[in-house]
């Protein structure tokens, strides 16, 4: 099944305390992204891929960190957690970055910092 | 720079009725807009998109959009709602970052309430 899994679906954790959010997708698809949603902001990109070892900002990429080492992975590294990044966080992917594609998401990832 | 709005943060429809999700778009260039929805505890859900041609868009469970270039305006459309449809809907549009790639712009979200 084509899919995008995200790990872990919920985490709540402290202030300080470094954690990665893993990302990963089954469908060969160059491009993949982060997204944040917040109530009432829809959804706020935070870093983006076009490929392996390709990687950029989006519009709300402080204090976020990503790699992109395989093409089937897209972790996203919170090195000091703050509580104004508790949020919804999305990954998401699409066989090009070129925008007339739809991208898949993964489930969600409920992130509670404290 | 590209943007979307969805001026309803809730649409409320009986069951059976026709509904609408509105959605106006404002961009430079030809616009690539989208349809997501999101049910409760899952990531959003492709529904349809407008790249070009016709401007009435079929999409999946049953939802249309009409691309309207004189109103920058792209609804989503369902002659026949369901309980079922209750969930939250995103529209969005292309934005166009270097190197000839592009990223989504999502509106607020407006959550859609189908009652028996």
């Amino acid at each position: 099944e084509a899919q995008v899994t995200q790990n872990p679906r919920y985490l709540i954790t402290v202030t300080g305390k470094k954690l990665t959010v893993t990302c990963s997708q089954n469908m060969n698809h160059e491009y993949m992204s982060w997204y944040r949603q917040d109530p009432g902001l829809g959804l706020r990109q935070i870093y983006y891929s076009m490929n392996v070892e390709v990687t950029d900002k989006g519009d709300v990429p402080e204090g976020y960190k990503v790699s992109r080492k395989e093409k089937r992975n897209f972790p996203l590294i919170l090195e000091s957690p703050s509580p104004n990044q508790t949020s919804l966080y999305f990954c998401a992917s699409s066989s090009t970055g070129r925008g007339y594609n739809e991208q898949f998401f993964g489930p969600g990832t409920r992130l509670t910092v404290l | 720079a590209q943007s979307v709005a969805q001026p309803e943060d809730q649409v409320n429809v009986a069951e059976g009725n026709p509904l609408t999700v509105k959605c106006t778009y404002s961009v430079s260039g030809n616009p690539y807009l989208f349809w997501y929805v999101q049910y409760p505890n899952r990531g959003l859900q492709f529904l349809l998109k407008y790249i070009t041609g016709d401007n009435l868009v079929k999409g999946s469970y049953g939802f249309e959009a009409e691309f309207n270039k004189s109103q920058t305006s792209f609804h989503l459309k369902k002659p026949s709602a369901l309980v079922s449809d209750s969930a939250l809907y995103f529209c969005a549009v292309r934005d166009r970052i270097s190197g000839g790639y592009n990223k989504l712009i999502f509106g607020a979200g407006t959550r859609l309430a189908v009652h028996p």
